[in-house]
This record gives C-alpha cells, structure tokens and sequence, in this order.
C-alpha cells in the first residue's frame, strides 16, 4: 500500500509569487490535514478537507487556501509569498478508524 | 487556548530517562498518540494509549495517562542518541479529527 506523496519535495520562491503544493493521501483515506511547521512555531493545523469540503480550518491568513478533488488529492495554494512563509509543509491523510498518516513534506524557502 | 499543548524543547544527557508532557482539553479524545519525527522526515506513529488505560509500556517506552488532569506524558528509558528527534503528541477529538502539538525538540548530548 503506498504511503502519502508529497509533491514537490522541495521548492524556492521568491517574494510575492504564488505556490501550489499537491498531496495524494492513501488509496481509500479520504480525509486529508495540510501542516505547517517552523522551528518557531511548530506543528501548526492550517486545514482539512474530506470529500472535497473543507472541514476544519486554523488560524492563518486568506493567501492560504487550498482544495481536494473527488480522488481525495488534495492541493494547497499560497498567494503573495512572504519570507515567513518559508517553512516546511506536512499532509497527512486518515480514514475513519485509522491514525494520521504523514507525507515526507514539502520544504518551501521564500527568498 | 491550543487543543494541545507541549513544550518545544527537552534536553537530556545520554543514558539518562527523557519524559516529554503533553496536556490536551478535549475530555471524549479516545485515542491518544505519541509521533515521532526524524531529521528531513515525516511523522511517524510511535506508539499510542486507549483512554480506558493509564499505562502503556513497549520496550524503552512508556505511555502514562491521566484522564483527570488530562495529561499525557511519553517517558523513554535509556535515552539513546539516535532518539534525539522532535515528539509530537495528537489526540483524537468526538468527532473524529486530530489535533496535534506543536512538537517537542529532545535534544540527547553525550
């Protein structure tokens, strides 16, 4: 059974662009929970998506958004980069019974 | 206030015992868990308690559980090196998400 993929591993961006970051969860997990951590901060919830809703949502600006489509993928977007949002980028899938299951991440730099 | 709350770092000395705490609010959480995260990688499901247990233990690993206080802790005996890592500790909440800590930093000097 393959794992959660994460997509790119790593990328650099500069100032103001725009980023999309894709998550393919577990074949048969439909819940899918976007991460951000930073040394700073930790293990921040940035949202959850299951069956192509959004579910649960924390506590970060409009430029984070993302979706998930009727595979259960799931993708999020960050408009107008800011260097604080360097940092490296967690999806974890789960089905109803189960534990959260992690992707190795996405490492995003902001320069 | 945070569903779940740890510290973010812990320093030990090899060889000695490691207790990483953790306090959560959510009072229905039926499973609790304890992941690990190496460098460059992701978490990985170290162990976990029901929340009809108050101990759980598995090799150098012990879950404790106070429902009460709501506090869970993960204590590793013999801290190795290779155990330096940051820990993170997640709960399930009524309806069935999952809310994790920040993550607490062991750091295990020679």
């Amino acid at each position: 059974k393959a794992g959660v993929t994460q997509t790119p591993r790593y990328l650099i961006k500069t100032r103001g662009q725009q980023v999309t970051l894709s998550c393919s969860p577990i074949s048969g997990h439909r819940s899918v929970s976007w991460y951000q951590q930073t040394p700073g901060q930790g293990l921040q919830f940035l949202f959850e998506y299951f069956s192509e809703t959004q579910r649960n949502k924390g506590n970060f600006p409009g430029r984070f958004s993302g979706r998930q489509f009727s595979n259960s993928r799931s993708e999020m977007n960050v408009s107008t980069l800011e260097l604080g949002d360097s940092a490296l980028y967690l999806c974890a899938s789960k089905s109803l019974t189960t534990e959260a299951f992690f992707g190795q991440g996405t490492r995003l730099t902001v320069v | 206030g945070e569903d779940v709350e740890q510290s973010l770092f812990l320093s030990v000395r090899e060889g000695d015992s490691s207790v990483i705490n953790c306090t959560y609010t959510d009072s229905s959480s039926t499973y609790l868990y304890w992941y690990k995260q190496e460098p460059g990688a992701g978490l990985q499901l170290l162990t976990y308690i029901f929340s009809n247990m108050d101990m759980k233990q598995d090799q150098r690993l012990t879950v404790l559980l106070n429902k009460k206080d709501k506090h869970l802790s993960l204590r590793i005996a013999d801290t190795q090196t290779g155990d330096s890592a940051i820990y993170f500790c997640a709960v399930n909440q009524n309806n069935n998400d999952m809310r994790f800590g920040a993550g607490t930093r062991l750091t295990v000097k020679p």
